[in-house]
């Protein structure tokens, strides 16, 4: 069974500008999870779907950033404009349902550079 | 409020010695689920076992085992043994039954020298 997919691994922006990343979840995941780690700490959730619903995106800087998820499968967050507090990694994770239940898979990351 | 501590930044141990890692948690909540996960050099978390609330069975998988402790709110981690493929950063999280939100700790390096 494939993984949680992600690109780009890398990216290198200046401050102002915009960059998008993108999410592809296990197939038959209806949860999709964003999270932001900053070096040196552990993960915290932007934003939560299920299916192509919000969830909780209560720590998401939403003058900032956006995401979407639109048919229920793949999702994309974007950050315009990138400030040089964003310079984190990205990573998205899947899980079957909300339930607490349920193990949170992750992808590779995503390694955002703010410069 | 919900919060996971890991007070061990940074551990380094030579191979084949046993390590531990701990884990404090905080909640309220009668049900709720803790996580470890293996976060290696290549940066992608690996779940490496869930427990919830009411289990309280240690559990041993291979080189490594959990005591999950209520009492004290505590979940720690020992890898027997220690290989140097175990060298990563491992954080504890805690997760409430109702929402996918996984509360993570500060994570702990762990380094294994040969």
């Amino acid at each position: 069974e494939a993984g949680v997919a992600q690109s780009p691994r890398y990216k290198i922006i200046e401050k102002r500008q915009s960059v998008a990343f993108w999410c592809n979840p296990i197939s038959g995941h209806a949860t999709l999870y964003w999270y932001q780690q900053i070096l040196g700490q552990g993960p915290k959730l932007l934003i939560q779907f299920q299916n192509n619903g919000v969830v909780d995106d209560s720590q998401l800087p939403k003058d900032r950033f956006s995401a979407e998820r639109l048919k229920g499968v793949d999702s994309t967050l974007k950050i315009q404009p990138a400030k040089l507090e964003d310079s984190a990694v990205y990573l998205c994770a899947s899980s079957p349902t909300t339930s607490g239940a349920d193990t949170q898979y992750f992808g590779p990351g995503t390694r955002l550079t703010v410069l | 409020a919900q919060k996971v501590t890991q007070a061990q930044t940074e551990i380094s141990v030579v191979e084949k010695e046993d390590v531990t890692l701990d884990c404090v948690y905080e909640t309220r909540d009668t049900t709720y689920y803790l996580f470890w996960y293996k976060q290696p050099p290549s940066g992608e978390l690996v779940f490496l076992i869930r427990r919830n609330s009411f289990d309280e069975q240690n559990e041993i998988s291979g080189r490594y085992s959990w005591n999950f402790q209520k009492s004290t709110s505590s979940f720690n981690f020992t890898i027997t043994a220690s290989q140097v493929v175990d060298s990563a950063v491992y954080f504890c999280a805690l997760k409430r039954s109702n929402t996918g939100k996984l509360i993570f700790g500060q994570g702990t390096t762990l380094q294994v020298k040969p």
